[in-house]
C-alpha cells in the first residue's frame, strides 16, 4: 500500500493561512488523497478529499502537485478550533470496504 | 449529515471485568463498521471489520477471544473487551462505512480504564 509522509508538528497564529504538506511519492493512479483530522479527545472528522484537481470546500482547500506525489491541504484562515491533529490518507478508487492507514499526522498548534 | 455515536463515552473497570462498547449509526444503515484503538500519543490503529450478519475480520495481532465483536443489525456493533487488564487502557474508536460516498463516519470513541 502506497505510504503517505507528513510532518510531526506545525505551528501557526490564529486567523493566518496554513498550509499542511503531505507526501504520497508512491501514489498510484487508483487512490484518492483523503484528509481527516482529530480534535483532543474526540473521534476523526473528515476533511476533504480529491483526485487530480484541487478541490474546495467549507472547511479547507486542497492543492494536488501536477504529478500527484504530494499534496497541501489548506486552512485560509486558523482558528484556534483548527488545532488538531491532520493525518494525510490515501484510500483506492474502488467501491467496497476499505481499511484507512493513519500514520502518525501532523499535531498542528494555533497560537493565539 | 452521518452521524456515529458511541456508548458509554468513559468507563472505569476493574481488572478481570468485562466491558461492553456500542457504536450505532444514527442515521444511515452501514453494513461495514470498523473498530480502532488509540493508545495517548499514537495514531489509531485498526483492531477489526466488523460486517453485518457475518463474522468479523480481525487485524494481525489483535486477539478475537479478548475482543468480540458483533454486528447484528445494519445500525449496531457492539466490542466486548473480555477480562479486561490494566494494558487494555485505551480510547476505542468506531467507524461506519457510507453507503453511498464510500466514506467512513466516526464516533466520538469511548475511553476505558482498567484498574
Amino acid at each position: 500500500d502506497a505510504k503517505t509522509t507528513q510532518p510531526n508538528s506545525m505551528e501557526s497564529n490564529e486567523e493566518e493561512p496554513v498550509h499542511l504538506p503531505c507526501n504520497h511519492s508512491t501514489i498510484s493512479g487508483t487512490d484518492y488523497i483523503h484528509w481527516y483530522r482529530q480534535l483532543p479527545s474526540q473521534g476523526p472528522e473528515y476533511v476533504i478529499h480529491g483526485l487530480t484537481s484541487n478541490v474546495n470546500n467549507r472547511m479547507a482547500s486542497l492543492a494536488i502537485a501536477e504529478d500527484r506525489k504530494s499534496s497541501t491541504l489548506i486552512l485560509h484562515r486558523a482558528t484556534l478550533r483548527d488545532a488538531a491533529v491532520y493525518y494525510c490518507i490515501l484510500i483506492k478508487r474502488i467501491q467496497g470496504a476499505q481499511k484507512l492507514v493513519f500514520g502518525q499526522g501532523t499535531r498542528l498548534t494555533i497560537n493565539p | 449529515g452521518a452521524v456515529v455515536s458511541q456508548h458509554p463515552s468513559r468507563v472505569i473497570c476493574k481488572s478481570g471485568t468485562s466491558v461492553k462498547i456500542e457504536c450505532r449509526s444514527l442515521d444511515f444503515q452501514a453494513t461495514t463498521m470498523f473498530w480502532y484503538r488509540q493508545f495517548p500519543k499514537q495514531s489509531l490503529m485498526l483492531m477489526a471489520t466488523s460486517n453485518e450478519g457475518s463474522k468479523a475480520t480481525y487485524e494481525q495481532g489483535v486477539e478475537k477471544d479478548k475482543f468480540l465483536i458483533n454486528h447484528a443489525s445494519l445500525t449496531l456493533s457492539t466490542l466486548t473487551v473480555t477480562s479486561a487488564h490494566p494494558e487494555d487502557s485505551s480510547f476505542y474508536i468506531c467507524s461506519a462505512l457510507g453507503q453511498v460516498s464510500n466514506e467512513q463516519f466516526f464516533g466520538p470513541g469511548t475511553r476505558l480504564t482498567v484498574l
